[in-house]
């Protein structure tokens, strides 16, 4: 079935530092969403990115959905201490597994004060 | 508002017990979804319902069985709990803009 290599698998950095995590596909997706998971809740939606090429942000996210399909990837500027979880890519492709979610293994962040 | 709703949020239950998770969403979504995560882990999708009476298992295997008699609600059921089953429960409703999940539940069997 389809998979999603997201790196890295974690990541400790300094408040204040940038971040940078990608998802690479070996198939082509139409729609690449980003999501974060706090320590004991629900994955809750960040970014959504429905063109090749598009660059979307929300407020210190910024996400890109690569030219090629295949990949996408998430900065955050200036991490903060709440910027602390799990954050999880997830492509679709409506031609294949039905129009469901594929998602990343996700990136764990510990960001220190 | 629009929502999504898991109960209970922690459940410690003794083995052999059949238990139920309860899900249900308020969007008015077809599509539904059931994960399992251990802690810090990745998300491992178990059962997805496309409408009413429509059930299909996902990629990981499950001791699970769910339903779908209403398009609100979608509960999951473990005939006889057992301590592999200790796990944080998430359910999710699909829409155009992706996935929206639950709160969880989280799962312990002693």
């Amino acid at each position: 079935g389809q998979q999603l290599n997201q790196s890295p698998q974690s990541m400790f950095i300094q408040e204040g530092e940038d971040v940078s995590m990608n998802c690479t596909s070996s198939s082509i997706f139409n729609t690449w969403l980003w999501y974060k998971q706090d320590p004991g809740e629900g994955p809750v939606l960040l970014i959504a990115l429905y063109k090749a090429g598009e660059l979307t942000s929300n407020g210190r996210l910024t996400a890109q959905f690569g030219i090629t399909r295949k990949d996408s990837f998430l900065n955050i500027s200036a991490s903060i201490p709440s910027d602390v979880g799990i954050y999880f890519c997830a492509g679709r492709n409506y031609g294949g597994s039905q129009g469901n979610l594929i998602f990343g293994k996700g990136t764990k962040l510990s960001v220190k004060p | 508002e629009a929502d999504i709703y898991q109960t209970p949020r922690y459940l410690v239950i003794g083995t052999g017990k059949k238990i139920t998770l309860e899900c249900s969403q308020t969007m008015g979504h077809d599509k539904m979804y059931w994960y399992q995560q251990d802690p810090g882990m990745e998300l491992h999708l178990i059962h997805y319902s496309y409408g009413v009476n429509s059930t299909e298992k996902g990629d990981l295997s499950s001791e699970s069985t769910v339903s779908r008699i209403r398009t609100e609600h979608f509960p999951l059921t473990l005939e006889s709990a057992r301590p592999s089953h200790t796990s944080q429960y998430l359910c999710a409703s699909g829409g155009s803009m992706g996935y929206t999940f639950g709160s969880g539940t989280r799962l312990t069997v002693v």
